[in-house]
C-alpha cells in the first residue's frame, strides 16, 4: 500500500451539482497532483499543488479547483458537473514536484455524474 | 497536444511468456522514463523506471530497453504470471518537466 487514501471510493451526482473528493497524502510529503482517469485511458493531469499553492495545471477548465492543507491532506472541487466528468480520480503524493519524482497514488474516487 | 503512444492496447500471453510492450515518447528535454502498473480497483503504483544515461534496466523479472534515437522504450516481463495481470501504463515528463504525461495503457492478461 502506497499509504495515499481518498474518499469517497464512489458516488453518484446528477449534471449540474458540485462534488468534493478528498486524499490524504503520505506524511511528509509537500507536493500533491490530481489526476482525471476515464474507463480505458491512461491518467490525466488536472493540477498540481505544492505547500499548498496551485503549482501546474492540465488543460481542465476552471470549474475544477483544489486546495491543500498543512496536515498533508488535499481536495478536488468539481462545480457544475457534466456527463463526461464521469470518471476515476486520482491523487497523487510526492516528496517533491518534478518529473522525476515518484508518485505515490490512492486508490481514487469512481464518480459516476448522471 | 503532447502524446504517449503504447502499444499494442491489450496482449494476452501464456504463463510462463515474454510480452512486451513499447512505448514512443515526445519530450527530450527530461531524463526519466517510468513504467506504472495498474489491478483493477486500484491506482497506479510505479514498476520500473530507467534514465537514458543506460539503455537496460532490469528490476527482477522486468526490463525496460531504451532507444534514445527512436524516442521508444519498452517493459519486458520475463516469465510471465498470472498475478501479472494488470493494466501498464509508461510515461513521459510535460514540456515543463513538472508532470507526467501517461500513455493510453496496455491490458495484460497472462493466463495460467
Amino acid at each position: 500500500e502506497t499509504g495515499v487514501t481518498q474518499s469517497p471510493t464512489h458516488l453518484i451526482k446528477t449534471r449540474g451539482q458540485q462534488v468534493t473528493l478528498r486524499c490524504s497524502s503520505q506524511s511528509g510529503h509537500n507536493t500533491v497532483s490530481w489526476y482525471q482517469q476515464a474507463l480505458g485511458q491512461g491518467p490525466q493531469f488536472i493540477f498540481q499543488y505544492y505547500r499548498e499553492e496551485e503549482n501546474g495545471r492540465g488543460n481542465f477548465p476552471p470549474r475544477f479547483s483544489g486546495l491543500q492543507f498543512p496536515n498533508y491532506s488535499s481536495e478536488l472541487n468539481v462545480n457544475a458537473l457534466e456527463l463526461d466528468d464521469s470518471a476515476l480520480y486520482l491523487c497523487a503524493s510526492s516528496l517533491h514536484w518534478g518529473a522525476r519524482e515518484t508518485q505515490y497514488f490512492g486508490p481514487g474516487t469512481r464518480l459516476l455524474v448522471l | 497536444q503532447q502524446q504517449v503512444k503504447q502499444s499494442p492496447q491489450s496482449l494476452i500471453v501464456q504463463k510462463g511468456g515474454i510480452p512486451i510492450i513499447n512505448c514512443a515518447y515526445e519530450n527530450t528535454a527530461f531524463d526519466y522514463f517510468p513504467w506504472y502498473q495498474q489491478f483493477p480497483g486500484k491506482g497506479p503504483a510505479l514498476l520500473i523506471a530507467i534514465r537514458p544515461d543506460v539503455s537496460e534496466k532490469k528490476e527482477g523479472r522486468f526490463t525496460i530497453s531504451f532507444n534514445k534515437s527512436a524516442k521508444q522504450f519498452s517493459l519486458h516481463i520475463m516469465d510471465s504470471q498470472p498475478g501479472d495481470s494488470a493494466t501498464y501504463f509508461c510515461a513521459d515528463s510535460d514540456n515543463y518537466g513538472q508532470n507526467f504525461v501517461f500513455g493510453p495503457g496496455t491490458r495484460l492478461s497472462v493466463l495460467p
